[in-house]
């Protein structure tokens, strides 16, 4: 199993461009999520999934949108980057979305706008 | 809503002094606690986690934490860390089928 992967790990777009942040899962895990990893910030939730065709918002959607049309991929899209979104995005996934699952997380995309 | 805090954004320790990582959580039901590290340039992984049963959990890497209901705090502890041990560590709690994250904390230690 190759778990969470994320492409691509680093990216640098200007103001105004637009992007689209990869995740692909091969547990066959219901829930996939999006963070943002900002220093001292911890993560903060962008947009989650609970299965193929359902999404919904986190803590920070602004700016960002999502598609869940199969199992294994949940893409995450910027539309007119601005500076505020330079972060570390990870997305993770669970299987039943229990609260005691734990989150299986990609290695990051480090997304610099400027 | 579940809040998560954890005390200390910075620690720097040399090797084999002995570590411990505050985190307090706010809601008081049911409770499960997780730790996550992130070794450097790496993605996270689970540490430990508490669900029910024994307060003390241990977890990888010689780690554990004390889940103190009183004190609404799930502290982690290592008697004595390595440099490996150098990371960022982070407290999460569920807010139903999500996770909420305490700010991290990156420990430094030196060899």
């Amino acid at each position: 199993n190759a778990g969470v992967t994320q492409t691509p790990k680093f990216r640098i777009l200007k103001i105004g461009q637009s992007m689209t942040l990869q995740c692909t899962q091969d547990m066959n895990h219901n829930y996939m999520y999006w963070y943002r990893q900002d220093p001292g910030m911890g993560l903060k939730l962008i947009y989650y999934s609970v299965g193929a065709g359902i999404t919904d918002k986190g803590e920070v959607p602004n700016g960002y949108n999502v598609s869940r049309s199969t199992t294994e991929d949940f893409p995450l899209r910027l539309e007119l980057a601005a500076p505020s979104q330079t972060s570390v995005y990870f997305c993770a996934s669970t299987n039943r979305g229990r609260a005691s699952d734990e989150q299986f997380f990609g290695p990051g995309t480090r997304l610099t706008v400027l | 809503a579940q809040s998560v805090s954890q005390h200390n954004h910075h620690v720097i320790l040399s090797e084999a002094a002995s570590l411990e990582l505050g985190c307090n959580y706010s809601y008081g039901g049911t409770v499960n606690l997780f730790w996550y590290v992130q070794y450097p340039g790496q993605h996270l992984q689970l540490l430990l986690k508490y669900f029910s049963g024994d307060p003390l959990v241990k977890g990888i890497k010689g780690f554990e934490a004390e889940f103190i209901k009183s004190k609404f705090s799930f502290n982690l502890r290592k008697p004595s860390v390595q440099w490996s041990d150098t990371a960022e560590y982070f407290c999460a709690a569920p807010a139903g089928n999500k996770l909420t994250f305490g700010g991290g904390t990156r420990v430094l230690v030196k060899p």
